[in-house]
């Protein structure tokens, strides 16, 4: 594929509910990042992958928030028991080979998974 | 802990005139340090990036971006702004050896013709 897919672009749910969000990074990417976007703020860290790891999963808000990558490609953020407060943009980036490894390392954007709430 | 800071939340500008947007950075040591546009509706794009070398950082697009050590800034310039380029523009850091990114809030510019 040409760039990051994200999937729901749109997904709506009522409060409790489980919901699902899914990547597709770029081929060949080993890195992969989750980030949040609330209204009026810039993205928010919430986990990064080197391969099938989780590497730093040090912004995931609470254990209601989980996130795997079982084949080192597509990843799915899982979100338990949504709360209202949970209605953000998701965002979904790769870069070829992390920050760490690579200085420089560019982050592809995918277009985002708007969470809504109610 | 890295932050950014961008004052301005939003400004407004004549096409045709110069363009700067401000960031600065809160980090014990140089970061890594970048400037992406956001687009209504599109994902982030990188314009430009410093990790190394010369402080003066060529972009796509026609934009700049220096950094400067003594005022923990990196600030985004154009020298002549086109319609196109209204958008929201975020700044963003990251640690040597991290691998996350931290952003800023973000500036909404907006392009008067």
């Amino acid at each position: 594929g040409a760039g990051v897919s994200q999937t729901p672009s749109n997904k709506v749910t009522e409060k409790g509910k489980y919901v699902e969000l899914r990547c597709d990074p770029i081929s060949g990417h080993t890195a992969l990042y989750w980030y949040r976007q609330s209204l009026g703020q810039g993205p928010e860290f919430l986990i990064y992958f080197q391969g099938t790891g989780a590497a730093d999963d040090s912004g995931l808000p609470n254990d209601r928030f989980f996130a795997v990558r079982p084949e080192g490609s597509v990843s799915t953020l899982k979100i338990q028991r949504t709360e209202r407060g949970d209605s953000a943009v998701y965002l979904c980036a790769s870069s070829l080979l992390g920050l760490a490894g690579a200085p420089g390392d560019e982050q592809f954007f995918g277009p985002g998974t708007r969470l809504t709430v109610l | 802990a890295q932050s950014v800071t961008q004052p301005d939340i939003h400004i407004t500008v004549s096409e045709g005139a110069s363009l700067e947007l401000r960031c600065n950075y809160s980090y014990g040591a140089t970061p890594y340090l970048f400037w992406y546009v956001q687009s209504p509706g599109q994902g982030l794009q990188l314009l430009l990036k410093y990790f190394s070398g010369d402080t003066l950082v060529q972009g796509i697009k026609g934009f700049e971006a220096e950094f400067k050590r003594s005022q923990s800034s990196f600030n985004l310039r154009k020298p002549s702004v086109h319609w196109s380029d209204a958008a929201e523009y975020f700044c963003a850091v990251g640690a040597p050896g991290t691998d996350k990114l931290i952003f800023g809030t973000g500036t909404r510019l907006q392009v008067f013709p």
